[in-house]
C-alpha cells in the first residue's frame, strides 16, 4: 500500500524553528515528487512546493519562496519542510503529498497532516 | 497568476445530483483534478485528468472539462459525499505552477 505518514503535531513559540517530516512507503520514494500544501484554519489549500527526492529537484511557489525550505533524504525515504524562524502567521495543517511528475498531475496519496501552531 | 473559482457551496437532497464548477481562463485547455475533503481528514483524490477515476472512487463521481469551466458531478447523492470539494491544474505559464481553486462545501439536506 502506497503510504505518507507524517510527523506529530507541533507546538511552538514565534521565533522558533521546525522540521516536519513525510515519510513515504510502498513505492519507489526517489521516482515519485513530493509536494507541500498548506491549508490554514478554516481556509483552501494553497500549494507551497514540490521536491523529486531522486536528484532533490525542488520548486517552490513564489509565495512561499524564501520562507521554508523543502529538502528529502532519500536513505531514508523521507521528505521535510522546515522554517528558521516561524511567525503565529504559520499556524495552519500542513500536508504532504506524492505526484507523479512535475507539470499536468495529480496529488495522491495524501499524508494524514502535520499541525502546526505558532503562539506565544 | 492563474485563478480557479469555485462556488461557496452546493446544497443537495439525497438521491440527487450535484454539480460543482471550476471556472478558469481557458481551462478546457489544461488537465483538471478533483479533491474530496472531509471534515478533520486529508484531501482524497477523486478525479483526474478531467474525467478519469482513482480505483476505489464510485462511478457516481465523474467529470468534465470544456472552455472556461470544469464540472465535478455527483450523482445520486449519499450523506456521506458531505463534503469540501477541490478542483486543481498546473500552470505552466506562471511561477505558481499548481493552483487550488477556492474549494465548494457540499451540504447533503
Amino acid at each position: 500500500e502506497v503510504q505518507l505518514v507524517q510527523s506529530g503535531a507541533e507546538v511552538k513559540k514565534p521565533g522558533e524553528s521546525l522540521k516536519i517530516s513525510c515519510k513515504g512507503s510502498g513505492y519507489s520514494f526517489t521516482s515519485y515528487w513530493i509536494g507541500w500544501v498548506r491549508q490554514m484554519p478554516g481556509k483552501g489549500l494553497e500549494w507551497m512546493g514540490i521536491i523529486y527526492p531522486g536528484d532533490s529537484d525542488t520548486r517552490y511557489s513564489p509565495s512561499f519562496q524564501g520562507q521554508v525550505t523543502i529538502s528529502a533524504d532519500k536513505s531514508i525515504s523521507t521528505a521535510y519542510l522546515q522554517w528558521s524562524s516561524l511567525k503565529a502567521s504559520d499556524t495552519a495543517m500542513y500536508y504532504c503529498a506524492r505526484g507523479l511528475a512535475l507539470g499536468e498531475n495529480w496529488f495522491d496519496p495524501w499524508g494524514q497532516g502535520t499541525l502546526v501552531t505558532v503562539s506565544s | 497568476s492563474y485563478v480557479l473559482t469555485q462556488p461557496p457551496s452546493v446544497s443537495v437532497a439525497p438521491g440527487k445530483t450535484a454539480r460543482i464548477t471550476c471556472g478558469g481562463n481557458n481551462i478546457g485547455s489544461k488537465s483538471v483534478h478533483w479533491y474530496q475533503q472531509k471534515p478533520g481528514q486529508a484531501p482524497v483524490l477523486v478525479i483526474y485528468y478531467d474525467s478519469d477515476r482513482p480505483s476505489g472512487i464510485p462511478e457516481r463521481f465523474s467529470g468534465s472539462n470544456s472552455g472556461n469551466t470544469a464540472t465535478l458531478t455527483i450523482s445520486r447523492v449519499e450523506a456521506g459525499d458531505e463534503a469540501d470539494y477541490y478542483c486543481q491544474v498546473w500552470d505552466s505559464s506562471s511561477d505558481h505552477n499548481y493552483v487550488f481553486g477556492t474549494g465548494t462545501k457540499v451540504t447533503v439536506l
